[in-house]
């Protein structure tokens, strides 16, 4: 089965401060596929990035960073210099075998001016 | 290219009536899936298609659900008849390719109240 998991529910900070958002997936599959999508207070979920199980490079876009560490079968993504525009529901994905996408719950971040 | 569009953006109903929801895919994309979201229960898959066949419908709650795709461009999913723990936001999504392995696209949503 496949499983991910959002330890942080709610994460509140400064504008202009870093911050990580954890995930942590557990899959049987040699080959899956990570993903991570934007829930902003609007409601549609936007789509971020997607890494291949074989692609260990940490990826950058912006202010937008991606680390992924199959030793601990995590793929965490850091916001630097965050913006009150950042605020929204994160949400990371595990897709694999089954063909289907399994979500974690979310990480509310809340960026305050 | 326009987004997956769903339609209506806001269904109020009362217990018991018949609810259609409505969605069209992004062109070109071979894979259509409705989500159910919810604060106590999260994204939840309902249903998923491929070429407009249904291929995975474990996730759909009971048979006052029911999803259709006659075409391409269209998908239907219903709720006959409709009950208040049916309040949710549902999402259709597209993707190109293997399900599970393309990043999928997602609609602005239906926000569902059953009075």
């Amino acid at each position: 089965a496949q499983k991910v998991t959002q330890a942080q529910t709610e994460i509140s900070v400064v504008e202009k401060e870093d911050v990580t958002l954890d995930c942590v997936y557990e899959t049987r599959d040699t080959t899956y596929y990570l993903f991570w999508y934007k829930q902003p207070p609007s409601g549609e979920l936007v789509f971020l990035i997607r890494r291949n199980s074989f692609d260990e490079q940490n990826e950058i876009s912006g202010r937008y960073s991606w680390n992924f560490q199959k030793s601990t079968s995590s793929f965490n993504f850091t916001i630097t210099a965050s913006q009150v525009v950042d605020s929204a529901v994160y949400f990371c994905a595990l897709g694999g075998s089954n063909y289907k996408l399994t979500f974690g719950k979310g990480t509310l971040l809340t960026v305050n001016p | 290219d326009a987004g997956v569009i769903q339609s209506p953006r806001h269904e109020v109903t009362e217990m018991g009536q018949e609810v259609t929801l409505r969605c069209k895919p992004i062109s070109g994309h071979d894979y259509l899936f409705w989500y159910r979201q919810t604060m106590m229960r999260g994204l939840e898959l309902l249903i998923y298609f491929n070429n407009n066949v249904p291929i995975d419908d474990s996730g759909m709650p009971e048979d006052r659900f029911s999803a259709k795709m006659p075409n391409a461009s269209f998908s239907t999913l219903k709720i006959q008849p409709s009950e208040p723990r049916d309040s949710a936001v549902y999402f259709c999504a597209s993707s190109r390719g293997l399900a599970g392995v393309n990043e999928q696209f997602f609609g602005p949503g239906t926000r569902l109240t059953v009075l």
